[in-house]
């Protein structure tokens, strides 16, 4: 069963370009956002993360935007540029007892073009 | 570099043989995860470790197992190997575990292959 649904699966923009990636969650005892960006070869790296009490966060280029009556969440990046080309994980955990690791969506591979 | 360390890189084995996977977490981190990556299960959650003591188990299967020793270092034990236990194998960290909205430190990963 897969608790956090991810889309789209990859994902082409120019550069400049404002990529966004969605995801949707079931489980109502997720309490914490993250999205983890992974380059080939390496592990996956902590972007931006979101708690369910603010509906959007900034930090740099990248900002989420949170609908928890949807229980949806998105990932956007402003002036996309090439090195942004990767592939991005959301994830989502709680803080309410029971497995603390992060359930991930299946990524999504994006490539900027330049 | 995100601080925590993983070895081996790489490791090529046979079907029924068993590996150990070592991670060393952040400096002052207490908690340790392990995850793994795969083409059609994606990153999974494996199992946690707080402080020496398992705390959270995710989707382990019963030839998994993993410890926490002394000094924080894990080590993530595969026996019975499978080809379907080809994956990469993350280890992750983070400064106490006991909430589930702390930063999670991953590891460069360890590569296994099971032929």
């Amino acid at each position: 069963q897969q608790q956090v649904k991810q889309s789209p699966q990859s994902l082409i923009v120019q550069k400049g370009g404002i990529p966004i990636i969605n995801c949707a969650y079931e489980n109502t005892a997720f309490d914490y956002f993250p999205w983890y960006q992974q380059f080939p070869g390496k592990g996956p790296a902590l972007l931006i993360a979101i708690r369910p009490d603010v509906s959007e966060k900034k930090e740099g280029r990248f900002t989420i935007s949170f609908n928890k009556s949807a229980k949806q969440f998105s990932l956007h990046i402003m002036d996309s540029q090439p090195g942004d080309s990767a592939t991005y994980f959301c994830a989502a955990s709680g803080s309410g007892g029971g497995a603390d690791g992060l359930t991930f969506g299946k990524g999504t591979h994006l490539i900027i073009q330049p | 570099d995100s601080g925590v360390t993983q070895t081996p890189k790489h490791l090529i084995t046979a079907t029924g043989q068993r590996v150990t996977l070592r991670c060393s977490p952040r400096s002052g981190d207490l908690s340790v995860y392990w995850y793994q990556q795969s083409l059609d299960q994606g990153l999974q959650f494996l199992i946690q470790y707080y402080n020496g003591e398992e705390r959270a188990k995710g989707n382990i299967l019963e030839r998994f197992s993993a410890q926490q020793f002394p000094d924080l270092h894990s080590e993530l034990n595969l026996s019975s190997l499978e080809l379907g236990d080809s994956a990469l194998y993350f280890c992750a960290s983070s400064a106490t575990g006991l909430t589930g909205q702390e930063t999670q430190y991953f590891g460069p990963g360890t590569r296994l292959l099971v032929l």
